[in-house]
């Protein structure tokens, strides 16, 4: 089983500022099934980043992933007051099986 | 558009099963493109899969849970379900319903909070 691993666990940033979020594999994971998630208080995660590149239905280009192999990131360029919540990476593998990582929280300094 | 709605008991009893159903309406349910999953998140906690199911009715589980989790489908009212039998407190957990296309886990459902406890 892909074991993904997340840095940092919290990341205190303001508005306006660039955030990166980094996603270790244990092993490597095919660039078509890596996707990043944005989780809010009280609500379901929501679709940001699919195919370590590519943005989801409706995400702003202020949001951008890359990587490959096993380290893959994802950027916020301009933080705005409603990027604040938590991002979990998450890879599906050979084993026909998903896992993610174990979140990031961005929170406002 | 489609969307998913979870339902099920809030509160099961230690060693009993727990039993969800998620509706999905809109449209899609049958698209050969779908895969139709169970995820969970216990309160302050990460996200953990739990296992998936396709229209055909093939499974796939985390290997973590297989020995006591159930995925079933049906079609004719666009339902699946999951159960998870010997519960304990570690399954407390709200509990998702989402759909994955191949690129990622697209719709979700709200989320169902479910309690073990006597």
């Amino acid at each position: 089983e892909v074991v993904l691993t997340q840095s940092p666990g919290t990341l205190s940033l303001s508005p306006g500022e660039r955030a990166t979020v980094s996603c270790r594999a244990s092993q490597s994971v095919s660039s078509s099934y890596l996707a990043w998630y944005q989780q809010k208080p009280g609500h379901s995660p929501r679709l940001l980043i699919y195919g370590v590149s590519n943005r989801a239905t409706g995400i702003p280009d202020r949001f951008s992933g890359s990587g490959s192999g096993t380290d893959f990131t994802l950027t916020i360029s301009r933080l705005e007051p409603e990027d604040f919540a938590v991002y979990y990476c998450q890879q599906y593998g050979t084993s026909l099986t998903y896992t993610f990582g174990q979140g990031t929280k961005l929170e406002m300094k | 558009q489609v969307q998913l709605q979870e339902s099920g008991p809030g509160l099961v009893k230690p060693s009993e099963t727990l039993s969800l159903t998620c509706t999905v309406s809109g449209g899609s349910f049958s698209n050969t493109n779908n895969y139709w999953s169970w995820i969970r998140q216990p309160a302050g906690k990460g996200l953990e899969w739990i296992g998936r199911i396709y229209v055909s009715g093939s499974t796939n589980y985390n290997p973590s849970l297989r020995s006591r989790v159930t995925i079933s489908i049906d079609m004719s009212n666009s339902q699946f379900s999951l159960r998870l039998s010997s519960v304990t407190a570690a399954d407390t957990a709200v509990y998702y319903c989402a759909r994955y296309r191949g690129t990622g886990f697209d719709i979700w459902g709200q989320g169902t909070m479910v309690t073990v406890s006597s």
